[in-house]
């Protein structure tokens, strides 16, 4: 079976630093994909960044950023000139293709305050 | 383009009162999920749908859980009667079949509270 695992459940950063957040997963397949999503307190989950595994290169998106270690089976987050409305809990999540069907594997989440 | 709409926004209900949920999914996205979250947990897959078919219902309690998506676009989700443990989020998600299946957008979701 598939898990996602995010270990820090709190994480603080002062304005304009970088932080990283960790995901580890565990999967037999070879073909899936990994996300991360934000959820700001008003609870919208909105997508961050794709990773597909067949992919080498770690994706971006402008401040964000990712280390896919696939061997390693983990997906850590980097967020780098972290802003006030960073602040939001963020799910590492994995999905593959199984019987037809996408079905997503989400972490407990990790709580991240960016401090003025 | 529009989001994933989903209304209420909020609800408190007492124990054993019936509840419903609608979301109206991303124009075009024929997939569509309702997840529950329950505090400072990720999100769990309630129900899939392809179209109007629910291709993934084994989590949904269906004592009292019920969904529907008779046209294949928006859904709701019910639950009957509603019980103090039922008290979460629960949100909305929808993805396109045809293109990038595998990425979700999601609804602000349904607060709800069961007294």
């Amino acid at each position: 079976a598939q898990t996602v695992t995010q270990s820090q459940p709190e994480m603080s950063v002062q304005e304009a630093e970088t932080v990283t957040l960790s995901c580890t997963y565990d999967t037999s397949e070879n073909n899936y994909y990994l996300f991360w999503y934000k959820q700001p307190p008003s609870r919208q989950m909105i997508l961050v960044i794709r990773q597909e595994a067949y992919k080498q290169q770690n994706a971006t998106e402008n401040r964000f950023s990712v280390n896919f270690q696939k061997a390693a089976k983990s997906f850590s987050l980097k967020i780098s000139d972290s802003q006030l409305g960073d602040t939001a809990m963020y799910f590492c999540a994995f999905t593959t293709l199984s019987s037809g069907t996408y079905k997503y594997i989400f972490g407990t989440g990790t709580r991240l305050k960016v401090l003025a | 383009e529009a989001g994933v709409v989903q209304s209420p926004r909020y609800k408190i209900i007492e124990k054993k009162q019936p509840v419903a949920f609608w979301c109206n999914p991303i124009s075009g996205h024929n997939t569509l999920y309702w997840y529950r979250q329950n505090l400072g947990q990720g999100p769990e897959l309630l129900i899939r749908y392809e179209n109007e078919e629910a291709v993934d219902d084994s989590q949904l309690p269906k004592d009292r859980f019920s969904a529907e998506r008779l046209k294949g676009v928006d859904s709701t989700l019910k639950i009957q009667p509603a019980e103090l443990g039922d008290s979460a989020v629960y949100l909305c998600a929808s993805s396109d079949f045809q293109s990038k299946q595998e990425t979700q957008y999601f609804g602000p979701g349904t607060r709800l509270l069961v007294l």
